[in-house]
Formats: structure tokens, C-alpha cells, sequence
């Protein structure tokens, strides 16, 4: 079974500088995707940016960028420019590509907090 | 992107009593799950809504406490039942598409039992 660790419960930073969020997983498969969510307060969670396996090349998004390392079966999320709507609780996500079922296992997340 | 509406949005219910959760989407998709989300905690998992034949459950879910329903592409119910304090949680339905290769979420059920 597929396990994600996330293991910084909580971070802040200060609006306009750089964060990093960390995320480990623990796979027997070699294709998958590797996805990072986010959910603002009681608000609708929404795909912040997303990483095929068999690639490479770190996935970017604008501000949002990924530092993925197969081997230490790493994912972290760096954010740069923060602002304050950046505010909110962070999942990593891992889905297995091979096969129909398309399930997402979820770390536990991380608050953080992008303070004026 | 897929566009996915819950009802209700939030509810106050009786320990005991039952309370069925809708989840519309705007396009056909083959996969439809849900997921509970308790208080401050991550997302779990409850099953995959079949098109047609029965809800394929998670281990700890069962169909008698969660009994789903999937009558078409674009539809899927979820029903909590005999209802205790310890189901309070959200409940989001989402949507697999492989037209944008990404899941979906709804905007979630807030279920409070008392």
C-alpha cells in the first residue's frame, strides 16, 4: 500500500518570500502521479499542480513549483512571491497510473499561514 | 474543468437517523469517489461510486453505514446512516476526467450529528 508523509503539520512565512513544503512517499510502483492540492479555509479544494513519475523535469506552475527526486521518493511544493490568499491547508496526494482506479492517497497535510 | 455541486452544503442531524448527500456534475465522467473528511484531518477515502453496479468500498467502510448509489455518468449519492456523533465530518464527492487528467472536488457536505 501506498503511504504519504507530510511532515511539517504547520508553517508561515511572510507575504512575498519563499516557502518550501515537504512531502515523502512510500511506493513498490514506478509509474504514478504525484499531485499537491490546496484548501483554503472552508473553502473547495482545488489542484495546485501535479507530477507524472516518468518525468524528469520538475513540473511549475507560475509560483508554484515542485522538487521531485524519485530516488528519495521526495515532492516537495516551493512557493515563491507568497501572498496572503496562499493561506491554507496543503495536501500531497499519490495515484497509482497503472490500472483504472485513479485513487488518490492523501498526507495529512500542511497549514500554512502567508502573514502580511 | 469539471464542475461538481453537492447537497446539501451543510447539515445538523439526530444521532440515528439518516441523511443522503447529492453530488451533480456538469459533464459525464467515469469515475466519481467519496471521501470523509474529519475535523482538521486529511482526506479518507469511503469508496468509488460504480456507474450501474455497486460502490467498490475502502477497508473500514461498509455498505450498510454507506450505501451509494451511481445511476447515471453524471449523478451519485452517498447516504450516511443510523448516524452517530463520530460521523461528523465533511464529505466531498470528486470526479475523475481524463479529458484534463485531474481530479475534481465538490465544495463538500458539512455534516454535524448530535
Amino acid at each position: 500500500a501506498q503511504t504519504v508523509t507530510q511532515s511539517q503539520p504547520e508553517m508561515s512565512v511572510q507575504e512575498a518570500e519563499t516557502v518550501t513544503l515537504s512531502c515523502t512517499y512510500d511506493t513498490s510502483e514506478n509509474n504514478y502521479y504525484l499531485f499537491w492540492y490546496k484548501q483554503p479555509p472552508s473553502r473547495q479544494m482545488i489542484l495546485v499542480i501535479r507530477q507524472e513519475a516518468y518525468k524528469q523535469q520538475n513540473a511549475t506552475e507560475n509560483r508554484f513549483s515542485v522538487n521531485f527526486q524519485k530516488a528519495a521518493k521526495s515532492f516537495s511544493l516551493k512557493i515563491s512571491d507568497s501572498q496572503l490568499g496562499d493561506t491554507a491547508m496543503y495536501f500531497c496526494a499519490f495515484m497509482k497510473s497503472r490500472g483504472s482506479n485513479y485513487k488518490l492517497t492523501f498526507g495529512k497535510g500542511t497549514l500554512l499561514t502567508v502573514n502580511p | 474543468s469539471a464542475v461538481i455541486s453537492q447537497k446539501p452544503s451543510r447539515d445538523i442531524c439526530q444521532r440515528g437517523t439518516s441523511l443522503t448527500i447529492q453530488c451533480q456534475v456538469d459533464s459525464q465522467v467515469t469515475m466519481m469517489f467519496w471521501y470523509r473528511q474529519q475535523p482538521g484531518q486529511s482526506l479518507t477515502l469511503i469508496a468509488t461510486a460504480n456507474q450501474g453496479s455497486e460502490a467498490t468500498y475502502e477497508s473500514g467502510f461498509v455498505i450498510d453505514k454507506f450505501p451509494i448509489s451511481r445511476p447515471n455518468l453524471t449523478f451519485s449519492t452517498l447516504t450516511v446512516s443510523n448516524m452517530s456523533p463520530e460521523d461528523s465530518s465533511i464529505y466531498l464527492c470528486s470526479v475523475w476526467t481524463s479529458a484534463y487528467n485531474e481530479q475534481f472536488f465538490g465544495p463538500g457536505t458539512r455534516l454535524t450529528v448530535l
